[in-house]
C-alpha cells in the first residue's frame, strides 16, 4: 500500500522567514496530494491541494510543488506569521482502488515572533 | 458550512469495556472515515465507508469494528477496550465523485475529535 514520509517533524522559523515541509510517497499511481493544517486543540483543515497533472499551485503565501518522477511534494509558506504555527500534514491518494488518504506523520511548525 | 460532529470530546473507559464512538455529518457525503491520531504517527486510518452498510479496513483495523446503518452516521466500536487504544479519534467525511475521479470535492472534513482514555 501507499506510504507517505514527511520531514522535518519539527520546524522553527522567525516571523517573516519561509518554511518548507517535504513529503515523499511510494505509490506511483497516487495522483492527489492535499495538505492539512491542525491548530492546537482543533480539527485538521485543508489548506491547499494539488493533482498530478499540475507541477505547482499557489494560494497567496502558500504554495505546493510536485515532482512525480521523484515522487515527492513540498509545502512552501512564505512570509510566515505567528498564526501559521500549527501541525501540518501531507497526504496522498489515487483515483482507483483504495481512495482513502494516506497521511504523513506531521510537522510541527513554530513561528517565533 | 460542512458540519461533522462526534458524540463526545472526552471519554474515559475501563479495560474490557465495549466503547461506541459516533460520528454524524450533515453534507450528504458518501465517504466517511475513522482515524486515530497519536504523536509522531500522524493520522492512521482505521476503517472507512463509501456507502451505507459498506465498510473497508484501513491500515490499523485490529480491535475495532464499524457500523454504517444510515448515510449520515458512522460508528466506531471498540469491542473490548485496551490501554493501547488510548488515543485521539477523528472522524471525517467527503463527497464521492460519481465518475470516480479525484477532485477538490474529495476534501475531507473532520470532526472535532474524541480523546479516549482507557484505564
Amino acid at each position: 500500500g501507499e506510504n507517505v514520509e514527511q520531514h522535518p517533524s519539527t520546524l522553527s522559523v522567525q516571523e517573516g522567514d519561509s518554511a518548507v515541509i517535504k513529503c515523499t510517497y511510494s505509490d506511483s499511481a497516487s495522483n492527489y496530494f492535499p495538505w492539512y493544517k491542525q491548530e492546537l486543540g482543533k480539527r485538521p483543515q485543508l489548506i491547499i491541494d494539488i493533482r498530478s497533472n499540475v507541477g505547482e499551485k499557489k494560494d497567496q503565501r502558500i504554495a505546493v510543488t510536485l515532482n512525480k518522477t521523484a515522487k515527492h511534494f513540498s509545502l512552501h509558506i512564505t512570509e510566515t506569521q505567528p498564526e501559521d504555527s500549527a501541525v501540518y500534514f501531507c497526504a496522498a491518494s489515487k483515483d482507483t482502488g483504495r481512495r482513502a488518504l494516506t497521511f504523513g506523520s506531521g510537522t510541527r511548525l513554530q513561528v517565533q515572533p | 458550512d460542512v458540519k461533522v460532529t462526534q458524540s463526545s470530546r472526552y471519554l474515559v473507559k475501563r479495560t474490557g469495556e465495549k466503547v461506541f464512538l459516533e460520528c454524524v455529518q450533515d453534507m450528504d457525503h458518501e465517504n466517511m472515515f475513522w482515524y486515530r491520531q497519536d504523536p509522531g504517527l500522524g493520522l492512521r486510518l482505521i476503517y472507512f465507508s463509501y456507502d451505507v452498510k459498506m465498510k473497508e479496513k484501513g491500515d490499523i483495523p485490529e480491535g475495532y469494528s464499524v457500523s454504517r446503518e444510515k448515510k449520515e452516521r458512522f460508528s466506531l466500536i471498540l469491542e473490548s477496550a485496551s490501554t493501547n487504544q488510548t488515543s485521539m479519534y477523528l472522524c471525517a467525511s467527503s463527497f464521492f465523485a460519481p465518475d470516480g475521479t479525484i477532485s477538490s470535492t474529495d476534501t475531507q472534513y473532520f470532526g472535532p475529535g474524541t480523546r479516549l482514555t482507557v484505564l
